[in-house]
């Protein structure tokens, strides 16, 4: 079935260092969302991305989305103490109307 | 203020006994969803319902059971045949739509069943 796959599952960072996660659909998608969830609370959405070779930016987060539409990737530059969360990918299932989230990969950071 | 409401936030059930979870959204969404969290994991599709009167088993159906009788509410029973019902949970909202699937969550409710 749909899967989406998210690399690293953790990452343990001193606070100015940059942070990558990546996000691998085993299907093409028609666009990817991005969440963040902070320990104790709820996922909150970040972003969409629809277009392919699609990058954005929010402040120091940029987002890419692939050429070919399969996988996307978060940046973090200079990341900071309210950083910490995990960060979920997810992509619309195909023949319905549910989301394929990401197993989500958890940034520690170290002040 | 528009938003997804869940409660309670903590609930506590003894082994055996059906437990009714709620969800509430004011954001006129047609679709709503449940997912499951375990602790350090991802985030497990329950069911979700597209509109009114209807909806779908997710990936983890087995144990509970939905309903979706008004636009605005979705409440998730987790029934005693659920073998592992500790866990958060959480309730979301989009609107309903090919192209734009982005969720709102409500807080979640954590339950233990002991």
């Amino acid at each position: 079935g749909q899967q989406v796959m998210q690399i690293p599952q953790y990452q343990h960072v001193q606070e100015g260092e940059d942070f990558t996660t990546y996000c691998n659909s085993s299907t093409t998608l028609s666009n990817i969302q991005w969440y963040k969830q902070r320990p104790g609370g709820h996922p909150v959405f970040l972003i969409q991305l629809v277009k392919s070779g699609e990058v954005k930016k929010q402040k120091r987060l940029t987002f890419q989305f692939g050429e070919a539409k399969k996988n996307s990737s978060l940046h973090i530059t200079a990341t900071q103490t309210t950083d910490v969360g995990t960060y979920f990918c997810a992509g619309p299932g195909t023949g319905g109307f549910k989301t394929i989230f990401g197993a989500g990969t958890r940034l520690f950071v170290k002040a | 203020d528009g938003g997804i409401t869940q409660s309670p936030k903590y609930l506590f059930r003894k082994e055996g006994q059906n437990v009714t979870l709620s969800c509430e959204q004011n954001l006129n969404h047609d679709a709503m969803y449940w997912y499951r969290q375990d602790p350090g994991q991802g985030l497990r599709l329950i069911y979700y319902s597209q509109i009114v009167n209807d909806f779908q088993k997710g990936d983890i159906a087995e144990g509970y059971s939905v309903s979706r009788e008004k636009k605005e509410s979705f409440p998730l029973t987790v029934t005693s045949a659920q073998k592992n019902p500790t866990a958060f949970y959480l309730c979301a909202s989009s609107s309903a739509g090919l192209i734009s699937h982005e969720q709102y969550f409500g807080p979640g409710t954590r339950l233990t069943v002991t």
